[in-house]
């Protein structure tokens, strides 16, 4: 069973939609979870942290269900600029600092 | 400023030609990290060092080393690569082994096997 599950997409989202993107992860004992956005061959970069009340930036909202180990990240009326893949990453539980990636949720955001 | 950087951003190598990817911060953070990420695939963590303590997953191949010489910097070394190893490498690094700690990555090398 892996680590951390996402829907791979595409998402083909007009301007200005909102679009939700999923995450479930296996190992109840993680702590910390992260969203990162990944642009075409480039590095992974800190979108959000993930809190247990959810959290909220600007026109993107991170949602944590524990008990059914599912994370959510909302994005609010898209940009052409949002179009990038969307990693999940939950670290793992038994060693605490290794992170495991989702393989992604790739969103392309059309005028 | 660049916290983290990967040099060099692109590279080609023969088959079975020692190779070294090499990785620097400006943070001084401790934990420094090496992932694999392979086309449409996950990162996956290779090992990391916590100071100067090496850390190795347990399927990572013999293959993949890594040195440390100061906090600043980190080296991957690539013993003899095989074309399964082409790939993005990323280094990463944390201010300490925690799992509250945030990691942040460098921009990357990629890898072409011929």
């Amino acid at each position: 069973r892996k680590e951390v599950e996402q829907d791979p997409g595409p998402f083909n989202v007009p301007e200005g939609a909102t679009v939700a993107f999923n995450c479930t992860y296996s190992n109840s004992a993680s702590q910390s979870f992260f969203w990162y956005r990944q642009d075409c061959r480039k590095e992974p970069k800190l979108l959000m942290s993930v809190y247990s009340s959810g959290n909220e930036d600007g026109r993107f909202t991170a949602q944590l269900n524990r008990a059914s180990q599912y994370i959510s990240l909302l994005i609010r009326d898209s940009k052409l600029s949002d179009s990038a893949t969307y990693l999940c990453v939950v670290n793992d539980g038994d060693s605490g600092y290794a992170l495991n990636f989702g393989k992604g949720t790739s969103l392309l955001v059309t005028p | 400023d660049a916290m983290v950087i990967q040099n060099p951003r692109y590279q080609v190598t023969q088959f079975g030609k020692p190779v070294t990817l090499s990785c620097s911060q400006t943070l001084n953070h401790n934990v420094m990290y090496w992932y694999q990420q392979k086309s449409s695939q996950a990162p996956k963590l290779l090992f990391h060092y916590y100071d100067k303590d090496f850390n190795n997953e347990a399927d990572t191949p013999d293959n993949f080393q890594s040195r440390r010489p100061n906090t600043s910097f980190c080296f991957l070394d690539i013993r003899s690569p095989g074309l399964g190893d082409a790939a993005m490498y990323l280094c990463a690094t944390s201010r300490d082994r925690a799992w509250q700690e945030t990691q942040y990555f460098g921009p990357g090398t990629r890898l072409l096997v011929l």
